[in-house]
């Protein structure tokens, strides 16, 4: 149980376009979903936080606007990255919280999505 | 604020042999700590975690890590490590406003046939 999923995986697109990156939480609902970025060999930098029904909670630095975030339901989180630029090229990483389970701060990864800005 | 400190960057420790990866964190409150690994392009995988009681845990893939709050620290140990266990990892502490992770900043730990 506690699967979270990713899509896409991979994704390659030309500086000037828009990129959606879909998070789902497959057998759970969760109450809170967490975008984050990883660039190569360094840890994870929380972008932004997201509960189900309002607005996200963007980290001090993190652009509003270049980094939409949707959290319409309970299974499903999206960031879409605006006009991407080849700096915007990283590796996104979503985790979820479990609504059912009181268990503070444990958070359920996905895969992860390499955007690749050409 | 807290943090989250791995000293190590970089550990090559050979097949079968012990391994122990350091964690120092500065928090001012009973912290919650994990572990994960990420292997190459994938996700995170919680190892084990600590919220409270024994000080010593035990995770998945034969790791237990150990809460010393006099050292603040939770290194993580494995007695003989496999091949398959080259990864990175990570340790987190929990920040109790917002339900947030700090990660520190990872160890790479590759392992020698």
């Amino acid at each position: 149980g506690a699967v979270v999923s990713q899509h896409p995986s991979r994704v390659i697109c030309k500086s000037g376009t828009s990129v959606k990156i879909e998070c789902r939480s497959l057998d759970f609902q969760a109450t809170t979903m967490f975008w984050y970025r990883q660039f190569p060999k360094k840890s994870l930098m929380l972008m932004a936080t997201s509960n189900e029904g309002s607005k996200a909670t963007y980290e001090q630095g993190v652009e509003k606007d270049k980094f939409l975030i949707n959290h319409a339901s309970l299974t499903l989180s999206t960031l879409t990255v605006t006009s991407a630029h080849p700096e915007d090229s990283s590796f996104y990483i979503c985790s979820a919280r479990r609504r059912d389970i009181y268990s503070p701060y444990e958070q359920y990864f996905g895969p992860g999505t390499r955007l690749t800005v050409t | 604020a807290q943090s989250v400190t791995q000293p190590d960057i970089h550990i090559t420790v050979s097949e079968g042999a012990s391994l122990e990866l350091r964690c120092n964190y500065s928090y001012g409150a009973t912290p919650y700590l994990f572990w994960y690994v990420q292997s190459p392009g994938q996700g995170l995988q919680l190892l084990l975690k600590y919220f409270s009681g024994d000080t010593l845990v035990q995770g998945i893939k034969g790791f237990e890590a150990e809460f010393k709050r006099s050292q603040s620290s939770f290194n993580l140990r494995k007695p003989s490590v496999h091949w398959s266990d080259a990864a990175e990892y990570f340790c987190a502490v929990g920040e109790l406003a917002g339900n947030m992770l700090t990660f520190g900043g990872g160890t790479r730990l590759m392992v020698k046939p």
